[in-house]
């Protein structure tokens, strides 16, 4: 089965400390992964995917397929950050879509 | 911004009734799919239009259907409401440059079903 889990809902950490924000995933195929991330009234945006190994605002998302896993990572948080992360994996093969995650609340504290 | 407009905004039936939500994606883009979001939940796939076709749908029953328009604008219809429908409904636009895929998300139409 084709599934994404995000095995905590709230992470809570203090401005500065480093957040590690779990994902793993379950696919049979060569797996194309995304973080997603939604501000407070905001809409659902794209925040990075695995196939450009980049990093947008200091975040930074490894694939790893022995793990099964493409956790968020950021070594020094800011109250900005504070979010909805979803991890989401895009199943292709006839249609493409997306599959989610439950998300991560990321709350950064002053 | 991406572009991607829904309406309503947000909208409140009665268990029975029926919904039309509404989306529009900017030009060139012919794909756009349909999520709902239920509270606490990540967004599930309803179902994908290519080029006003149905290609592709979720685990969610016939009384959910859509339309897309030669303009970029869809629609979702749902009928006969359940409580359970009371969600975060999502449209994503989908452009392809370069072999890689992006998805832009609008901003949502919640709906409260009583």
């Amino acid at each position: 089965a084709q599934r994404v889990t995000q095995p905590e809902k709230l992470l809570s950490v203090f401005k500065g400390a480093p957040v590690e924000l779990k994902c793993n995933y379950s696919y049979s195929g060569s797996p194309e992964l995304f973080w997603y991330v939604q501000y407070s009234r905001q809409r659902l945006q794209l925040l990075l995917r695995h196939i450009s190994r980049e990093s947008i605002k200091g975040f930074t998302a490894d694939l790893n397929k022995g793990e099964t896993s493409f956790h968020l990572k950021k070594p020094f948080a800011q109250e900005e950050d504070s979010a909805m992360y979803y991890c989401a994996l895009l199943r292709s093969g006839g249609y493409n879509k997306l599959i989610f995650g439950a998300g991560t609340r990321l709350a950064v504290h002053p | 911004e991406t572009g991607v407009t829904q309406s309503p905004t947000h909208l409140i039936k009665t268990r029975g009734q029926q919904v039309t939500l509404r989306c529009s994606s900017q030009s060139g883009h012919n794909t756009v799919s349909w999520y709902q979001q239920a509270l606490g939940q990540g967004p599930q796939f309803i179902f994908q239009y290519y080029r006003e076709e149905e290609n592709g749908r979720g685990n969610f029953p016939p009384r959910f259907s859509g339309l897309q328009f030669p303009n970029y604008s869809s629609e979702l219809n749902v009928n006969a409401l359940e409580l359970d429908d009371s969600a975060l409904y999502l449209c994503a636009s989908r452009i392809l440059a370069g072999g890689v895929e992006t998805q832009y998300f609008g901003p949502g139409t919640r709906l409260l079903v009583l």
